[in-house]
């Protein structure tokens, strides 16, 4: 069975420091991996999206890194902001012509003053 | 407006009555998928539509729930004979091509259901 983990389940950092957030997975066979931002009642907005040969993709202060040897992913928070506070969503396609994403629960951060 | 639309934002029923949920994608976007997400959980997969047709219903939970498309454009979500554990958020999404290709997906800001 298709699954992906993330792990914190919740986080809170200080404004300006640096977090990572964790993605395993085991969807097979593997397509891309995505990580989503989504503020509290809002859709998951895309922040990036990977493939097998890319080990790592940046967008702003925003760095995901993939290790598809070990299907993991992270996503690295760079001076973090008060808008940074979101749950953080680590989504898996499996490939062979299918369209099927597989998403994780979600890292909810919390960044404070 | 640009973005992916949905209709009603909030939606209070009574156990037992029929729902009808709305979603406009982006004008031009050949793929829309619906999801839902109970409170603290993450999204799950209902179905998926590509041009008017549906490849892949297995997201379904139950035949009370069935969904169309139509012009390849508006689509609806319907869910009978709702039950209390139907309340969530019902998202939407559409992309220009297959998400599964690595097309980008654009979310709408949800239908809160509620089911008394």
């Amino acid at each position: 069975k298709n699954q992906v983990e993330q792990s914190p389940q919740s986080l809170i950092i200080l404004e300006g420091k640096n977090c990572t957030l964790q993605c395993n997975y085991t969807v097979s066979p593997f397509s891309n991996l995505r990580w989503y931002k989504q503020d509290t009642g809002r859709g998951p907005v895309s922040l990036t999206i990977m493939t097998f040969s890319e080990n790592t993709k940046s967008n702003g202060r925003y760095t995901a890194t993939l290790d598809a040897d070990t299907k993991q992913s992270s996503l690295h928070i760079t001076a973090s902001q008060l808008s940074d506070s979101a749950s953080y969503i680590c989504v898996v396609t499996s490939g062979g012509g299918g369209n099927k994403l597989t998403f994780g629960t979600g890292t909810q951060l919390k960044v404070e003053l | 407006g640009a973005g992916v639309s949905q209709s009603p934002s909030n939606k209070v029923t009574e156990k037992g009555k029929d729902v009808e949920l709305r979603c406009d994608p982006i004008s031009g976007h050949t793929a829309l998928y619906w999801y839902r997400q109970r409170l603290g959980q993450g999204l799950e997969f209902l179905i998926y539509f590509q041009g008017n047709s549906a490849p892949d219903k297995s997201g379904l939970p139950s035949d009370r729930f069935s969904a169309e498309r139509t012009g390849e454009s508006v689509s609806t979500l319907t869910i009978q004979r709702t039950q209390q554990e139907d309340s969530a958020v019902y998202l939407c999404a559409s992309s220009l091509g297959l998400a599964g290709a690595g097309d980008t997906q654009y979310f709408g800001p949800g239908t809160r259901l509620t089911v008394l």
